[in-house]
């Protein structure tokens, strides 16, 4: 098992430009979450999936966009990218275990390698 | 308040030294606590969950406190290898949303 991966590892956009971030996980979970990581302030969801076809906004959702088109592939999309966007990205999944949503709360995080984005 | 509170750190101790960290959460309805470690430039990855009664695994031992709110991580005989960033998970239940990191304690363990 690969487990979480995601691509591209490392990326330098100017002002404006567009990307998307891939998240892949071959472990079947069922849940998928995207953060963010800033010196000082901790991992912050951006936007979390839970299931295919499925997505929901986090904590700082402003300026991106995503998608779960597959279960096991969940997509970040800056559209215009901004300074502020200068970051480490993580995916993570959880398994679903037993209560759904509310059991994910109990269940391990496994989060891919990250993606170090700098937005010029 | 924060909601998820750490002490950054550096923590810079001996090898063969006990550390001991702590967090407080400002949330009394929490119900779900993890450590995770994070080493430099690296994901993070589950260290151990924090049960109520309070759990032991290896030289790690995690303790909750639920009057105080707080939950701490005690490290025993430390290797150069426990230096990382420690991390503080702490979930409220209803809702995966709620999930909230600590910005984490360094850790640097010292020849």
């Amino acid at each position: 098992n690969a487990g979480v991966t995601q691509t591209p590892k490392f990326r330098v956009l100017k002002t404006g430009q567009s990307m998307t971030l891939l998240c892949a996980q071959d472990m079947n979970h069922e849940y998928m979450y995207w953060y963010r990581q800033d010196p000082g302030m901790g991992l912050r969801l951006i936007h979390y999936s839970v299931g295919e076809g499925t997505t929901a906004k986090g904590e700082v959702p402003d300026g991106y966009n995503v998608s779960r088109l597959k279960k096991q592939n969940f997509l970040l999309g800056l559209e215009s990218a901004a300074p502020s966007q200068t970051s480490v990205y993580f995916c993570a999944s959880i398994p679903s275990g037993t209560g759904g949503l509310a059991g994910a709360a109990y269940n391990e995080q496994f989060f891919g390698p990250g993606t170090r984005l700098t937005v010029l | 308040r924060k909601e998820v509170e750490q002490d950054p750190g550096p923590f810079n101790v001996p090898e063969g030294a006990t550390v001991a960290f702590n967090c407080t959460y400002s949330n009394s309805a929490s119900q779900s606590f993890f450590w995770y470690r994070q080493d430099c430039r690296k994901e993070p990855k589950l260290l151990m969950s924090v049960y109520s009664s309070g759990n032991e695994d290896g030289r790690f031992t995690a303790q909750l406190n639920r009057a105080s709110q707080y939950i701490s991580l005690l490290i025993r005989d430390s290797k150069l290898s426990d230096s990382a960033t420690y991390l503080c998970v702490v979930n409220l239940s209803g809702g995966y949303q709620k999930v909230t990191f600590g910005t984490g304690t360094k850790l640097q363990v010292i020849p």
